[in-house]
């Protein structure tokens, strides 16, 4: 059964620096989702992706962040400068046509 | 967005029918109700959605009342691995995003 791949799986790195997460979204599936849940806190919605653009993005998702998806097969979330309060668990997720979305199993962000 | 209401926890003995419910009552006549749920800060896994109907697939039933202000998602033989949040969600479909919010769900616990 497909189903969407993130890696890495946990991902530590120093206040300031720059990460990069990434997704392999379900190869049919048009719209693309970040999502993130800092432990012990509710999912949260970051941006939605389609036809190579942001459709929707929260107050979270400021200057910091940023979407992309380089080729046919990856869909990558970027922060620019980690601040402490960015550890969290990222999920991504993707759907088809239909709104049921299917996430990934999450990379954990851990900014020392 | 609608808004749901979920009670914050259910204990379920093991193999009896698990029955969750859901208040959804600012919902409107062309919204669905989605249910999802999350195992220990994997990531959510899409169960079920229905918009009027009584909906039924190899994972759950789900029951909306005629009014369509609440709905009861139904696990029929409940197993420990079934322990989980579940979350009750009326997409938002601004800009045709159908982002997903998140509350605090229903914490499952299936009990041998």
């Amino acid at each position: 059964e497909p189903e969407v791949t993130q890696t890495p799986s946990h991902q530590v790195t120093q206040m300031g620096q720059e990460v990069i997460l990434r997704c392999v979204p379900i190869s049919n599936h048009l719209y693309f989702y970040w999502y993130r849940q800092i432990l012990g806190q509710k999912v949260e919605f970051l941006v939605s992706f389609y036809n190579n653009e942001i459709s929707e993005k929260s107050e979270i998702f400021d200057d910091q962040f940023s979407v992309e998806r380089p080729d046919g097969s990856n869909f990558t979330l970027k922060i620019r400068s980690t601040k402490l309060e960015d550890s969290a668990m990222y999920f991504c997720a993707s759907r088809e046509g239909g709104n049921e979305q299917f996430f990934g199993p999450g990379t954990r962000l851990t900014v020392l | 967005d609608a808004k749901t209401t979920q009670p914050t926890s259910m204990d379920c003995a093991e193999g009896r029918a698990a029955n969750l419910p859901c208040n959804h009552s600012t919902i409107s006549g062309n919204e669905y109700v989605y249910w999802y749920r999350q195992i220990h800060s994997q990531g959510p896994q899409y169960i079920i959605h229905g918009l009027k109907n009584n909906e039924t697939n190899e994972m759950a039933s789900l029951i909306i009342t005629e009014d369509r202000k609440s709905s009861t998602l139904i696990l029929p033989h409940a197993t420990l691995r079934d322990t989980a949040v579940y979350y009750c969600i009326v997409p938002y479909s601004g800009a045709g995003s159908y982002q997903l919010t998140f509350g605090k769900g229903t914490k499952l616990s299936v009990i041998p």
